[in-house]
């Protein structure tokens, strides 16, 4: 079974500044699809950004990129420029072919003016 | 477009009572998912649909929860009996995409937060 790990529960920036969210998963499929959620407090869930395995290249949407490393099974998050609206629970999600996510159990980010 | 939208937002009931949720996904989604998120931890799948059909039931426990989805639209999740540790956050999501067809993000709704006690 497939297992994701957010080694850190809570982590904490200042505004502007760049903070990296860390997630390791482990399988043994080589063709799989990773995601960052962002649950902001007491609002649902939201995509932040995608990552399919298959591609080389880092995706990249707009202050949020991520550093895929599938050798190492690794999936950073890295927020730059960092905004009091980005303070929120973030999850990394591991999913395969068929669907089926397995969660992380999430880092809390406070952004601190 | 309209979002995922789920009834009730909160519920509170004792120990061995029955308990049912409602999730109508996004128009044209495919597949739907129950997610069991106890506090502090992630989303745990329950289950997930495609279409009226059932993918994925493997962390479903049967013996006291059942959930199916109608006509490939609307989907119920039901407890009966309820335990203390079913206090969660029961999310459901919805995705564009039929699994074996490249995988799209998951909508999610805002969740209905049981209370059992």
């Amino acid at each position: 079974a497939q297992t994701v790990t957010q080694s850190q529960p809570e982590m904490s920036v200042q505004e502007a500044e760049t903070v990296t969210l860390s997630c390791t998963y482990d399988t043994s499929e080589s063709d799989y699809y990773l995601f960052w959620y962002k649950q902001p407090p007491s609002r649902q869930m939201i995509l932040v950004i995608r990552q399919e395995a298959y591609k080389q290249q880092n995706a990249t949407e707009n202050r949020f990129s991520v550093n895929f490393q599938k050798a190492a099974k690794s999936f950073s998050l890295k927020i730059s420029d960092s905004q009091l609206g980005d303070a929120a629970m973030y999850f990394c999600a591991y999913t395969t072919n068929a669907g089926k996510s397995t969660f992380g159990d999430g880092t809390t980010l406070t952004v601190k003016p | 477009e309209a979002g995922v939208a789920q009834s009730p937002r909160y519920k509170i009931i004792e120990k061995r009572q029955s308990v049912a949720f409602w999730c109508n996904p996004i128009s044209g989604h495919a597949t739907l998912y129950w997610y069991q998120q106890i506090l502090g931890q992630g989303p745990k799948l329950l289950i997930q649909f495609q279409n009226n059909g059932v993918v994925d039931d493997s962390q479903l426990p049967k013996d006291r929860f059942s959930a199916e989805r109608l006509k490939g639209v609307d989907s119920t999740l039901k407890i009966q009996p309820a335990k203390l540790e079913d206090s969660a956050v029961y999310l459901c999501a919805s995705s564009r995409s039929p699994p074996g067809t490249g995988v799209n993000e998951q909508f999610f709704g805002p969740g209905t937060r049981l209370t059992v006690l």
